[in-house]
């Protein structure tokens, strides 16, 4: 069945080191979204692209994340220097321009030391 | 600003009725959404409500009033698996796909 797919599911690294997280859409779905969730401030939104093109990155710290797409099968988010406070569980949803539904998928779980 | 709020924790007995509560201050509104997540899982959509009123599907209702902003979601029969957060979120933008808004989450509690 159709799904969103993240990876890695789990990373652990250290303080400094560059984190990618990758997340493949569901087929046909032309908007993606990636959320990051913290026990203090729950799920919060990084950034969304439509039809692969950037349109609300406002929730990315600029100096350290990017988000991208290159193509439509693929969306990454980097962060790079890696700190303590990054530590959260990253998800990444995608759906349909028209629809409602946002669909989830399992999230990356990043613990950065 | 946004502000949306909903109680932290709550618990309920297997097979009763559970309204758990949302209210939210945002600088625009374009339609509120009721997420379940278990622990350790994703989110996944429960319900929608851009009109006033009540919207049921099975034993999961969703009620909404724009003008108090504010909205419900009512679980019937309740079960063991029921147990998990309850997020409540807002779109804040234009109807479609945009991004949601979401409060801290309920997380709820099913005791036999």
């Amino acid at each position: 069945d159709a799904r969103v797919t993240q990876t890695p599911r789990h990373k652990v690294t250290e303080m400094g080191q560059e984190v990618t997280m990758r997340c493949q859409p569901i087929l046909g779905h032309n908007t993606v979204f990636w959320y990051r969730q913290t026990m203090m401030q729950g799920l919060e939104l990084l950034a969304y692209f439509r039809n692969r093109a950037p349109l609300d990155d406002s929730g990315m710290p600029k100096d350290r994340f990017s988000a991208e797409m290159p193509d439509a099968t693929l969306a990454t988010l980097k962060i790079q220097p890696s700190e303590p406070r990054d530590s959260a569980v990253y998800f990444c949803a995608s759906g349909l321009r028209g629809f409602n539904e946002q669909f989830f998928g399992p999230g990356t779980r990043l613990t950065v030391l | 600003g946004q502000n949306i709020d909903q109680p932290t924790e709550m618990t309920a007995t297997e097979g009763a009725i559970v309204q758990i509560n949302c209210t939210y201050q945002t600088s625009g509104f374009n339609g509120l959404f009721w997420y379940q997540q278990h622990a350790g899982e994703a989110p996944t959509f429960l319900s929608y409500n851009v009109l006033d009123g009540l919207e049921e599907k099975g034993r999961f209702s969703s009620f909404l009033s724009r003008s108090k902003g504010y909205s419900y979601l009512l679980l019937k029969e309740l079960q063991m698996k029921d147990s998990a957060s309850y997020l409540c979120a807002v779109r804040q933008n234009s109807p479609g796909n945009t991004p949601l808004v979401f409060g801290k989450g309920t997380r709820l509690s099913v005791i036999a």
